[in-house]
């Protein structure tokens, strides 16, 4: 049972790039959520799913896009990066939508 | 002005004392307000949660909120070194799928 993870861990990307971070969970979680984290900010809410298929903005949604086409995986896209989008993205899981368990990760600089 | 504020710290105290965290935040419709532990490098982890006002106990740790003065708390008991850790709140409407951290209180438990 490997809970949540994350690919990949680490990433530097030119201004203009794409990439695609992949979240997993084996939990049969029906919520799943994407934050970025950046010092002095907290958690901020990029995108979220309330089941397969679904997905809603969150509080900080531009520049980024989400994909949940299976529901163990939730997948975040940026288009074009950007050095505002260095950052400390988490993926989240929940079964009641109350307690989130968090994946391990992925930094990312953008150059 | 942010939905929550919260010191970033760092607190520094010793083994054994008491430690306060805090946290402000003006919607008043929070209904359901959180507090995570996150260690150097990793996801948060969620400790306890609590509905509406009032206390909630567990083990070392002990959680208060009053909504009147929109102020929620976490108290740790008996310090340990291994609580040092970054400390942060979380708050949700009633229906979960959006959730508002705090920028996190950076606690240093000296042996």
């Amino acid at each position: 049972n490997a809970g949540v993870t994350q690919t990949p861990k680490f990433r530097v990307l030119k201004t203009g790039q794409s990439m695609t971070l992949l979240c997993a969970q084996d939990m049969n979680h029906e919520y799943m959520y994407w934050y970025r984290q950046d010092p002095g900010m907290g958690l901020r809410l990029i995108h979220y799913s309330v089941g397969e298929g679904t997905t809603a903005k969150g509080e900080v949604p531009d520049g980024y896009n989400v994909s949940r086409l299976k529901k163990q995986n939730f997948l975040l896209g940026l288009e074009s990066a950007a050095p505002s989008q260095t950052s400390v993205y988490f993926c989240a899981s929940s079964y009641s939508n109350l307690e989130q368990y968090f994946g391990p990760g992925t930094r990312l600089t953008v150059t | 002005q942010k939905e929550v504020e919260q010191d970033p710290g760092p607190l520094s105290v010793p083994e054994g004392a008491i430690v306060s965290l805090n946290c402000t935040y003006s919607n008043s419709a929070f209904q359901y307000f959180m507090w995570y532990r996150q260690y150097s490098r990793k996801g948060p982890e969620l400790l306890m949660y609590t509905y509406s006002s009032g206390n909630k106990e567990d083990g070392r740790f002990t959680a208060q909120v009053d909504k009147s003065s929109k102020y929620i708390s976490l108290f740790i008991r008996d310090s340990q070194p291994s609580d040092s850790a970054t400390y942060l709140c979380a708050m949700s409407l009633y229906n979960f799928n959006k959730f508002y951290f705090g920028s996190g209180t950076k606690l240093n438990v000296k042996p």
